[in-house]
């Protein structure tokens, strides 16, 4: 029982390369969310999805894009990777009670 | 502004004290609080959910203050397992949580 697994676990990249971080999860959640933290700022929302093909844009999305064909997998992709974009990468699941469970993260480097 | 806001610490406390802590948030329409656990570079995980009656789970207790906007947790009898950061959240619904930075708990021994 995986739960919710992320992939790649720590990614190491260059300024403008295309990079795309897997969330997959196993509960049929229909809720999945993708969130950077960052020091000083917390998590914050980059985007979420109520349901496949369903996604919007959360507080900080520009350079970022979602999809959502399958209900499991959430993967997100920067499109042209920025320093600015270096952080900790969080996707997580609900499916109601406002319970949300994370992911163990992704460590992302921008060089 | 922030709509979270939380004192960052940290909190050192010794083993067997108590310590608590608040944080603010600023959208009066938030119905639901909650803390999260966060250890060293791993995932927030739920510690417990907010109501406005209060309520306590353990050695933890968690008040809500509408009228004040604020949200607090106390650790009795801290443990050095308590030692994390623990993460406000509000939230508007059930889906879009919004995230405090984070109270740094150190429990000595």
């Amino acid at each position: 029982d995986a739960g919710i697994t992320q992939s790649p676990r720590y990614k190491i990249t260059e300024t403008g390369r295309q990079v795309t971080l897997m969330c997959h999860q196993t509960w049929s959640h229909s809720y999945m969310f993708w969130y950077r933290q960052d020091l000083g700022h917390g998590l914050r929302l980059i985007y979420y999805s109520a349901a496949a093909d369903i996604t919007d844009k959360g507080e900080v999305p520009d350079g970022y894009v979602v999809s959502r064909s399958k209900t499991e997998n959430f993967p997100l992709t920067l499109e042209s990777a920025t320093r600015s974009q270096t952080s900790v990468y969080f996707c997580a699941s609900t499916g109601g009670a406002d319970t949300q469970y994370f992911g163990p993260g992704t460590r992302l480097t921008v060089l | 502004r922030k709509e979270v806001e939380q004192d960052p610490g940290p909190f050192n406390v010794p083993e067997g004290a108590t310590v608590a802590f608040n944080c603010t948030y600023s959208n009066s329409a938030s119905q639901s609080f909650f803390w999260y656990r966060q250890d060293c570079r791993k995932e927030p995980k739920l510690l417990m959910s907010v109501y406005s009656s209060g309520n306590e789970d353990g050695r933890f207790t968690a008040q809500l203050n509408r009228a004040s906007q604020y949200i607090s947790l106390l650790i009795r009898d801290s443990k050095l397992s308590d030692s994390a950061t623990y993460l406000c959240v509000a939230s508007l619904n059930d889906y879009k949580l919004s995230f405090g930075a984070g109270t740094t708990v150190t429990v000595r021994a």
